[in-house]
């Protein structure tokens, strides 16, 4: 059973398109992320979510915008998309606390 | 948030066991340090984590020097599976986990 999974793997699209990435975790964890690693393979948090609440947002352009439906689910949607957000987005989850992070195998994005 | 230092790369033999150093002389008292590792093409994993005392689990081991301001990620013995970025990261209960550059560890066979 995956713990963390993200859909889809492999994102392809033109410039100034919307799209979305889906994350679902099976662990029961209260609070999950988002994090963006660049092509100088730098992974940095973008968001976090704690029981479908806000509370980690970084200095993230406003095109992005996270999504937490419920416990288990965090979406991030991305408007008019632009060259410097072809990256790796990682989804993961946690515990609240010390408990370590599990992440799913990331969603590759690239922009034409 | 404490910063790290870490090498920028280490290479190992398989079978031989490997010393990933960390120094983070920025610390906080309630810091606990936690390492990660990234294999190629995958999310980052959680290795190991610890306050003070030294730490064991299946995965590796964590030294931790008794002024708390390194720490030393211990594989027994290497294997091909273990070439990845490592991860020493410095956090607080409730603080956001920050990625450095960490080190990229190569298994010769």
């Amino acid at each position: 059973d995956t713990a963390v999974s993200q859909t889809p793997k492999y994102l392809v699209t033109q410039m100034g398109n919307d799209k979305s990435i889906k994350c679902e975790q099976n662990l029961g964890h209260d609070t999950m992320y988002w994090y963006k690693q660049d092509s100088k393979k730098f992974l940095k948090i973008m968001f976090s979510y704690n029981n479908k609440e806000l509370i980690i947002n970084e200095t993230v352009p406003n095109r992005f915008s996270p999504k937490s439906p419920d416990k288990a689910h965090l979406n991030l949607h991305i408007n008019s998309l632009e060259l410097g957000d072809s990256a790796v987005y990682f989804c993961a989850s946690s515990q609240e606390g010390l408990q370590p992070q599990h992440f799913g195998d990331g969603t590759r994005l690239s922009i034409l | 948030d404490a910063k790290t230092t870490q090498p920028n790369s280490m290479e190992s033999n398989e079978e031989e066991p490997v010393h990933l150093p960390c120094n983070h002389s920025t610390i906080s008292g309630t810091d606990y340090i936690h390492w990660y590792r990234q294999l190629p093409s995958q999310g980052p994993e959680y290795v190991i984590h610890g306050l003070t005392s030294n730490v064991n689990n299946r995965m590796a081991s964590l030294a931790i020097a008794e002024d708390r301001k390194s720490s030393t990620l211990i594989l027994h013995r290497a294997t091909l599976r273990d070439a990845a970025v490592y991860y020493c990261i410095p956090k607080t209960s409730y603080d956001k986990v920050i990625f450095g550059p960490g080190t990229s560890l190569s298994v010769i066979p």
